[in-house]
């Protein structure tokens, strides 16, 4: 299986920061990353697909980037609606698998 | 809208089986385009996911629950369901249906809410 591993765990943010957060493939995944925000007690939603491509209605703070083993999420402008769980999942090789996901908190 | 829901018991016993139904709503699990998956959300692996199945009848199994798994599709209710068998209590946890592109595989963009199981005596 691929393993997925993110970090931070735990990223302290505030309102107008900009976050970056990692997401790591033991194998190389090319650019088959999927990234989803999970707000408490909701299923995770996705953001972008491809390491890269925003999801139709996502804002535009939120980017992706990385290919291969080494990928990030970037919110610019963090805003009160993006306090929340990030999770990045692979889908280049059966199983699918999602990283334990980053939690940025204010 | 697509609109997904999962329903089954909220408890299930050691040994026993889980059995959970997703309703879909809002459009058909008749389609080439999609694949039905079950992920779960548990304390001790975060997201995990145990299998898909195409309304044709295929089936796809992550091989870390595959002898216990069973995804079907039943076309003429528009839903599909999951079978777990010899549960544990790490089997508790949130259970959600979720619609995957058939391609690529294993991208999700409809998730239903989840249901939480909890295995306990």
């Amino acid at each position: 299986d691929t393993r997925m591993t993110q970090s931070p765990s735990t990223l302290p943010a505030a309102v107008g920061d900009t976050v970056t957060l990692s997401c790591r493939a033991s194998q190389n995944i090319n650019t088959w990353l999927a990234w989803y925000q999970q707000i408490p007690g909701k299923p995770p939603k996705l953001l972008i697909s491809r390491a890269s491509t925003l999801v139709s209605g996502v804002p535009s703070r939120f980017s992706g980037s990385g290919s291969g083993t080494e990928f990030t999420l970037t919110i610019t402008n963090v805003q009160p609606e993006d306090f929340a769980t990030y999770h990045c999942q692979q889908y280049r090789t059966p199983p699918w698998t999602f990283g334990q996901g980053t939690k940025v908190e204010i | 809208q697509l609109q997904l829901r999962e329903s089954g018991p909220g408890l299930v016993k050691p040994s026993g089986t889980l059995s959970l139904t997703c309703d879909v709503s809002g459009g058909s699990i008749i389609t080439n385009d999609f694949y039905w998956d079950w992920i779960r959300q548990t304390p001790g692996k975060g997201l995990e996911w145990i299998g898909s199945v195409h309304f044709r009848g295929s089936a796809y199994y992550n091989p870390s629950l595959q002898s216990r798994a069973t995804v079907a599709a039943d076309t003429s209710k528009n839903q599909f369901s999951l079978r777990l068998t010899s549960v544990t209590a790490a089997d508790t946890g949130v259970y959600y249906c979720v619609r995957g592109a058939e391609n690529p595989r294993g991208l999700y963009d409809h998730w239903g809410q989840g249901t939480q199981v909890t295995v306990s005596s």
